[in-house]
């Protein structure tokens, strides 16, 4: 069965810096994975989707990257600022019949302070 | 933003009464969901359909119905609601021709069972 995990449950950082998210899986037969952004009250947006056969995707200031071997996805944020604070969710997509179906990690939330 | 609205946003109701919570698009998407999300839990499939009439269960099923008869309606019933089942309520979508079933989700539903 297919876990995911995100370590840690929270982190606070200074404006300005650059930092890393975790994300772990245990299947490597993943069909995809999705970042997911997530304000306090609100549905989740998202942030990167990459392909199985993909090893990082790129949206202005974030990159995320997976390796599907070692079952790890990171999303690299640079220069924080107080607006990226929310909760950020990993996914990942199952292979069997490509049915889109998530399984979610529970989420790492990120506070950024001026 | 994808087109995804939910309603009711928010909902009351007492234990042992129906409840139905409708999702609707306007992505022409093939593929929906309805996932809930609650503390220490995380995020968690209850139900998806992979096309009009064509519905199957996630990993939290039990106590829940679907029906999808119309590409862009995807209804959630609460046969008979309990307090377990106080929880936000999440519908997405996706579509294998648009960035390889990458999922939008809905604002989100906020039901509570008293």
């Amino acid at each position: 069965k297919q876990e995911v995990t995100q370590i840690p449950a929270a982190l606070s950082v200074p404006e300005g810096e650059n930092l890393v998210l975790n994300c772990s899986f245990t299947d490597s037969a993943i069909y995809n994975l999705q970042w997911f952004r997530q304000d306090p009250g609100k549905g989740l947006t998202s942030l990167l989707l990459i392909q199985s056969s993909q090893r990082e995707q790129t949206s202005g200031r974030l990159n995320a990257s997976l390796d599907k071997s070692s079952g790890r996805s990171t999303l690299y944020i640079a220069a924080s600022q107080p607006g990226d604070s929310a909760t950020y969710l990993c996914a990942v997509g199952r292979v069997s019949g490509n049915t889109g179906k998530l399984i979610f990690g529970q989420g790492t939330t990120l506070q950024v302070k001026p | 933003d994808a087109g995804i609205t939910q309603s009711p946003r928010h909902k009351v109701t007492e234990t042992g009464t129906p409840v139905t919570l409708r999702c609707h698009q306007t992505e022409n998407h093939r593929y929906m969901y309805w996932y809930r999300q609650d503390p220490g839990h995380g995020l968690r499939l209850i139900h998806y359909s992979y096309g009009v009439k064509d519905t199957d269960k996630g990993e939290v099923s039990d106590g829940y119905s679907v029906s999808r008869s119309k590409t862009e309606d995807f209804l959630l019933t609460l046969e008979s609601a309990t307090s377990s089942q106080t929880s936000v309520y999440f519908c997405a979508i996706s579509d294998p021709g648009h960035s390889g079933y990458e999922q939008y989700f809905g604002p989100g539903t906020r039901l509570t069972v008293t």
